[in-house]
């Protein structure tokens, strides 16, 4: 079965830059989704299609992929940015959703 | 406002059945592909189920299958999940939510509890 691999854990300070990166056999060929949860709360889509942003998402997320390694990268990260995410793909060889192992993401 | 509320969960016995229910509403739900996607208590997401606008595709994870069905009815604004012989480790808090066909899954409801102890 399809696999996607994420760091535990991405420390960072505010106003630098996140990068959590999803690694997945030649997942460049697939479209990757990154979900955002806070705890207590229901995820919430912020990068869809590798880069593409939901309406009300801020530009500071942005997303990309290529080879075997995809990216959602937080600029100017803020306090409020603090969360799991998780990527995600449809793997058509199974039929299957495939969620990353997901990324606490820490604000120092 | 896109608004899917989910029901049904609840404290169950190992080899017991429950059935989780999801109303949806603010969307044009038979234009949707549905699914339902669980999380153990301090573990990631995990996909469960999907099905397709008019329920002609069905897919299930691997854990659930043969186990678990999923169904909807578009007349009713409504999913649902049929889960059988249940086990401790389908413990975990169960979310409906919406996608175009196989993409990105777009909203998701504040989930119901499913635990499964004797």
């Amino acid at each position: 079965s399809y696999v996607l691999t994420q760091p535990p854990s991405v420390s960072v300070a505010p106003g630098q830059t996140a990068r959590i990166t999803c690694g997945g056999n030649n997942i460049g060929s697939k479209s990757v989704h990154w979900y955002q949860q806070k705890p207590g709360q229901a995820p919430v889509l912020v990068v869809y299609d590798d880069s593409d942003r939901p309406s009300g998402i801020p530009e500071r997320f942005s997303g990309s992929n290529s080879g075997n390694t995809a990216t959602l990268t937080i600029s100017r990260v803020e306090a409020g940015d603090e969360a799991d995410y998780y990527c995600q793909v449809w793997d058509s060889s199974s039929d299957h959703y495939v969620f990353g192992t997901g990324t606490k993401v820490t604000v120092l | 406002e896109v608004q899917l509320v989910e029901s049904g969960g609840g404290l169950v016995k190992p080899g017991g059945s429950l059935r989780l229910s999801c109303a949806a509403s603010g969307f044009t739900f038979s234009s949707y592909s549905m699914n339902w996607v669980r999380q153990a208590p301090g573990k990631g997401l995990e996909w469960v189920s999907s099905i397709s606008s008019s329920s002609s595709y069905i897919y299930y994870a691997d854990s659930v299958k043969g186990r678990f069905t999923i169904s909807r009815d578009n007349a009713k604004n409504s999913l649902y999940l049929q889960m059988n012989s249940l086990r401790a480790e389908d413990t975990a808090v169960y979310y409906c939510a919406s996608s175009t066909g196989t993409s990105e899954i777009g909203d998701w409801g504040q989930g119901t509890l499913v635990t499964v102890s004797s």
